[in-house]
């Protein structure tokens, strides 16, 4: 079946930029979705990229697929304080509805 | 108001107790789901429906059931609640019509089994 694997933690200091890395198995997978979870909270749609993309920015964010490898990133430049949280990658495909395949979430610390 | 909402947010019960968590929307989305989260292991899906008529098994649906009362409404039972469903619980919706099905979380539910 489908799987999307993501490291568990990653430590950055404020200011720099983070980079969350994923990937994932489905060779029909349509669209990648980033969520991010904040401590006390459910789930929120960050980004998205369609499958025939290869990049996606959105302000501080920064979406790279490379498709081939089936290799997904989100770039945070200039990391603050307030990224702190669980970043989810997820996939979704037609065959499977839609219903979006999630990895085991990124912990993402900032620190002074 | 909360688009997603979920009843109890926090709940403590004892094995073999049968247990109903509640979710409401607002946003008038066809889909809803129920998902279950374990730190380290991420979102496993439970049980989702595609309309009031409509209900699936995910793939951690044993030990759960659920009942979609109104397009706005849908519940999940432990029917006789272990330990090792403690967990958190979160409802999800999503609307088929949108271009991309963009799931919208509720808060959760933060079940803890005795």
């Amino acid at each position: 079946g489908e799987d999307v694997e993501q490291s568990l933690f990653l430590s950055v200091r404020e200011g720099d930029s983070s980079v969350i890395n994923c990937t994932y198995t489905d060779s029909s997978s349509t669209y990648l979705y980033w969520y991010k979870q904040e401590p006390g909270a459910g789930l929120q749609l960050l980004t998205y990229i369609f499958s025939n993309m290869d990049m996606k920015q959105d302000q501080r964010l920064t979406v790279l697929l490379n498709k081939k490898d089936k290799h997904l990133s989100l770039r945070i430049a200039d990391t603050q304080t307030g990224d702190s949280a669980i970043y989810f990658c997820a996939e979704s495909a037609s065959g499977g509805s839609y219903i979006p395949t999630f990895g085991r979430g990124t912990s993402l610390i900032v620190h002074p | 108001d909360a688009d997603v909402t979920q009843t109890p947010r926090n709940r403590i019960t004892k094995t073999g107790k049968r247990i109903m968590l509640e979710c409401s929307q607002t946003k008038g989305h066809d889909r809803m789901y129920w998902y279950r989260q374990d730190p380290g292991l991420g979102l496993q899906l439970i049980y989702y429906s595609f309309d009031v008529k409509d209900i699936n098994k995910g793939e951690i649906s044993d030990g759960y059931s659920v009942s979609r009362q109104a397009q706005a409404k849908f519940s999940l039972s432990l029917e006789s609640a272990i330990p090792n469903q403690t967990a958190l619980y979160f409802c999800a919706t999503s609307d088929h019509r949108e271009e991309v099905d963009t799931q919208y979380f509720g808060p959760g539910t933060r079940l803890t089994v005795l």
